[in-house]
């Protein structure tokens, strides 16, 4: 099984509705993370977590929003989906620390209609 | 503004020889660097570092540079092969300057080793 888990890998929804990314891990760490992946653009931070009381906006958080259930999951939604956030989504955890080596999920491929 | 730019986008060689991707860094704060290697379908994957204390680290045919003086890292695969057919990322970090260890992701290059 996968360190970091990420449901659904696809989803196709419309615009005006609201959907829930959901990341699971077993790794263990305190933080986590949500970057999109556009083309051409690279991985932009959305959100991230340090634990579960402590979450961070990013640099692209508008339009978005986070829960941290508990140390192993971090869900991101969208509250009201429009088309340019049609994008790759992946989710990451880390130890923390100077080197900070993030692990990654295999992503979530949505598209907004 | 880009904080950590990767000019070439697309990088095509051939099997068997060097594969040198490179990445221009303009904050130098930066403590620590770091190259994700990412295959269609799957989640990046950490494939090496090096730390703002050290010039090079090496890791079986990955080799990573780093020239501070002109904020300027490089990957070197050698021998390339096709299995490295993937994009790369170059990240960065600046701990201790604030970012508290998140990572700065350059725009990716895209590798394609031919056989």
């Amino acid at each position: 099984d996968a360190d970091v888990t990420q449901t659904p890998r696809n989803r196709i929804t419309k615009t005006g509705k609201r959907i829930m990314l959901e990341c699971s891990q077993t790794k263990g760490h305190d933080r986590m993370y949500w970057y999109r992946q556009d083309p051409g653009l690279g991985l932009r931070l959305i959100y991230y977590s340090f634990d579960v009381k402590d979450i961070n906006k990013g640099e692209i958080s508008d339009g978005y929003s986070v829960s941290r259930q508990a140390q192993a999951k971090f869900s991101l939604s969208l509250e009201s989906a429009i088309p340019n956030q049609t994008a790759l989504y992946f989710c990451a955890t880390s130890e923390g620390g100077v080197r900070n080596i993030q692990y990654f999920g295999a992503g979530t491929r949505l598209s907004v209609l | 503004d880009q904080q950590v730019k990767q000019n070439s986008p697309s990088l095509s060689v051939q099997e068997g020889r060097i594969s040198i991707l490179n990445c221009d860094y303009t904050n130098s704060m930066f403590d620590y660097f770091l190259w994700y290697k990412k295959y269609p379908a799957e989640g990046p994957t950490f494939l090496i570092s090096i730390s703002s204390i050290k010039d090079k680290n090496e890791d079986g045919r990955f080799t990573v540079f780093l020239n501070k003086s002109a904020k300027h890292l490089s990957l070197h695969i050698v021998p390339s092969q096709p299995g490295d057919s993937a994009v790369y990322f170059c990240a960065a970090s600046d701990y201790y300057g604030g970012s508290q260890g998140n990572l700065i992701f350059g725009k990716g290059t895209k590798l394609s080793v031919k056989p």
